[in-house]
């Protein structure tokens, strides 16, 4: 069966720090990979999306960036992390594009 | 535009009653899909239902049923005699062909609050 870990479940960084999440997908090949994020209010904004290795497709400009070195492997970045980066961070997945996308435990991070 | 609406901020019941939440999308496309998630106190979101736009017959999983109207443009969710751990968040998505179904878009959720 397929999982999706996400690490590392907490992070409290301070303003100007760099970020970086990692998202792993067991169990598929080739999967569909996302970052969403949800920040106070409950909302879910669609930060990236993935079809392939080293193809990544921005929804939102801003100062987070993201990379597929590997098949099942998501990393979403920044180099200098801003207060309103402060969030919870969701990778998920999909076999194809409009299926289900199954997500992982998220990444609560706190920006100081 | 928001292309998915929950009215509903949030519902409080108490356990056994039947709770209905709504959700209306908008979208020019013909073709494309309805989710519903399920997100509790963990934060992890918890895949509910996927329904096809060209299917709208009501589908039903145990104490969970959803009724949809494209006439409406509406894919309501109702949970049948309530218990406290449905207590959650509950959110509304859709994926258009238009967008290659690349990207979900998400409503902005309904709390429900069960209470015993």
């Amino acid at each position: 069966s397929q999982t999706i870990h996400q690490w590392p479940a907490t992070l409290v960084q301070p303003v100007g720090s760099p970020l970086s999440l990692e998202c792993t997908v067991e169990g598929t090949s080739n999967p569909n990979l996302y970052w969403y994020r949800q920040a106070a209010g409950r909302g879910l904004q669609l930060l990236f999306y993935s079809v392939g290795i080293g193809q990544i497709s921005s929804e939102v400009p801003q100062n987070l960036s993201a990379s597929r070195p590997q098949d099942r492997q998501f990393i979403l970045s920044s180099k200098k992390l801003l207060l309103s980066d402060s969030g919870f961070y969701l990778c998920a997945w999909s076999e194809q594009p409009g299926d289900e996308q199954f997500f992982g435990p998220g990444t609560r991070l706190t920006v100081l | 535009a928001q292309k998915v609406t929950q009215a509903q901020t949030e519902i409080s019941v108490v356990e056994k009653e039947d709770v209905t939440l709504d959700c209306v999308y908008e979208t020019r496309d013909t073709t494309y899909y309805l989710f519903w998630y399920k997100q509790p106190p963990s934060g992890e979101l918890v895949f509910l239902i996927r329904r096809n736009s060209f299917d709208e017959q009501n589908e039903i999983s145990g104490r969970y049923s959803w009724n949809f109207q494209k006439s409406t443009s509406s894919f309501n969710f109702t949970i049948t005699a309530s218990q406290v751990v449905d207590s959650a968040v509950y959110f509304c998505a859709l994926s258009e062909a238009g967008s290659g179904y690349s990207t979900l878009t998400f409503g902005k959720g309904t709390m429900l609050l069960v209470s015993p």
